[in-house]
């Protein structure tokens, strides 16, 4: 099954410091997400992102967070200037237009990030 | 914007038991998923299944869309199963919605 892949695994940071996250995304899928997942809470929508521009964001996605796709391969989450509440796991995915032998609207996950703002 | 409940929240079984977990969803959806949450917090996708009936080895998940509800059954449970079970929901808006989750215990 194609991948999507997250980096790094786990980032431990102090509070006040930027972050950033990266995704490497299935190539040619058009559309990216970011997800959080706070300790034994369920999996929160971020932010969407399509055809380099942000499509949709969350309450939760506020100016401290950024989204990038830089170099047309990875896609990257910026946190600014990390709290304690930030201390999440981060998932990235990525969804094709379906065709070619691949269904329409699925969504690939990563592994996932673990941040952990100290 | 659409609601996805899990039931149940908890569940403990004995090795070897059977399961069912439930789905609920509010409106139609383009796409359902079931993920498997491991201990290192790894969402593993088990079924892409937004209608219909696929099976996997010991697990089968059923989708109804027509009544927005989708059924995963855990056959001959493992204590390997134990974690926490998520479905997700995906409609025109794109992103994908999560319900809370079931926690399964396999005791030994």
């Amino acid at each position: 099954e194609p991948e999507v892949t997250q980096t790094p695994s786990h980032q431990v940071t102090q509070m006040g410091q930027e972050v950033i996250l990266r995704c490497v995304p299935i190539s040619n899928h058009l559309y990216f997400y970011w997800y959080r997942q706070i300790l034994g809470q369920k999996v929160e929508f971020l932010v969407s992102f399509y055809n380099n521009e942000i499509s949709e964001k969350s309450e939760i996605f506020d100016d401290q967070f950024s989204v990038e796709r830089p170099d047309g391969s990875n896609f990257t989450l910026k946190i600014r200037s990390t709290k304690l509440e930030d201390s999440a796991m981060y998932f990235c995915a990525s969804q094709g237009k379906g065709g070619g032998g691949e269904a329409k609207n699925i969504q690939y996950f990563g592994a996932g990030t673990r941040l952990s703002v100290l | 914007g659409i609601q996805v409940e899990q039931s149940p929240p908890d569940l403990i079984l004995q090795e070897g038991a059977n399961s069912t977990l439930r789905c609920n969803f509010s409106d139609s959806v383009n796409n359902l998923q079931w993920f498997h949450q491991n201990p290192w917090g790894q969402l593993i996708n088990l079924f892409y299944i937004p209608s219909g009936t696929k099976q996997n080895g010991r697990l089968s998940a059923t989708t109804v869309a027509t009544e927005r509800y989708s059924l995963l059954y855990i056959s001959s449970s493992q204590t390997t199963d134990s974690g926490v079970y998520f479905c997700a929901v995906n409609t025109n808006a794109g992103k994908s919605t999560f319900g809370d989750g079931t926690t399964l215990t396999v005791k030994p």
